[in-house]
């Protein structure tokens, strides 16, 4: 069956950075991109970017743009978010949720990562 | 961008009850809009895109309408399983990314 697992939980203190990944099972890696967002406690998940199945290319929401990097081992079926200079408003579950494209039109995310607590603390 | 609000944000129902959730987007997503059910700790789970298509695997009593800029999730029956907090997404087609709404909570009275 199709799967998303991605790494454990991490604590992190200020400034430091973390890298999380979400290893991919159950269908073929490169058809498919894959979305990264997260949910800080009681809020609504929120797009961080997006990396795409052919060349890797990366999209990043503004908001996280140059802050963060996307990265894919296609060897590995596995993908990387890292968030560098982390502040306590990064606490949040970080999700990969994957992404179908064709002709220039990109679907709805059917499966997703179990999710990643990432907590910032010094 | 997109905005997207839901109404209401808490919502208390009995079990067999019809629950009706709205969403609405700031300008139009052109059906690209999918509702999707979350319970504490989880990941959202899929329930019905492209405004009305049930996702396989997903209990018919999930029904989804609307087109445009004014969306509904409605649920024919309520289950003590159906006890989610409820959000509507719209996804743009490229490049891809997506807005949620503030969500829904669904408690069982």
């Amino acid at each position: 069956q199709i799967q998303l697992v991605q790494s454990g939980d991490e604590v992190k203190k200020p400034g430091a950075s973390v890298k999380v990944s979400c290893k991919a099972s159950g269908y073929t890696f490169i058809d498919y991109g894959m979305h990264w967002g997260r949910q800080a406690p009681g809020q609504r998940p929120e797009w961080m970017g997006w990396i795409n199945d052919g060349t890797g290319y990366t999209k990043y929401s503004q908001k996280f743009q140059g802050r963060v990097t996307f990265t894919r081992d296609t060897s590995a079926s596995t993908v990387y978010m890292e968030l560098r200079d982390l502040r306590s408003e990064d606490t949040a579950i970080y999700f990969c949720a994957r992404v179908y494209c064709s002709a220039g039109n990109c679907y709805v995310s059917d499966h997703w990562g179990q999710g990643t607590l990432v907590t910032v603390s010094s | 961008d997109i905005q997207m609000t839901q109404s209401p944000s808490t919502l208390s129902a009995s079990v067999g009850d019809r629950v009706t959730i709205t969403c609405r987007a700031s300008q139009t997503v052109n059906n690209w809009l999918a509702w999707y059910q979350q319970k504490p700790g989880k990941a959202p789970k899929l329930l019905i895109y492209k405004a009305s298509s049930l996702e396989s695997g997903v209990p018919s009593r999930f029904s989804g309408s609307g087109s445009g800029t004014e969306f509904t999730l409605t649920i024919s029956s309520l289950q003590p399983d159906d006890l989610a907090t409820y959000y509507c997404q719209q996804y743009n087609t490229y490049p891809p990314m997506w807005t949620f709404g503030q969500g829904t909570k669904v408690e069982i009275k």
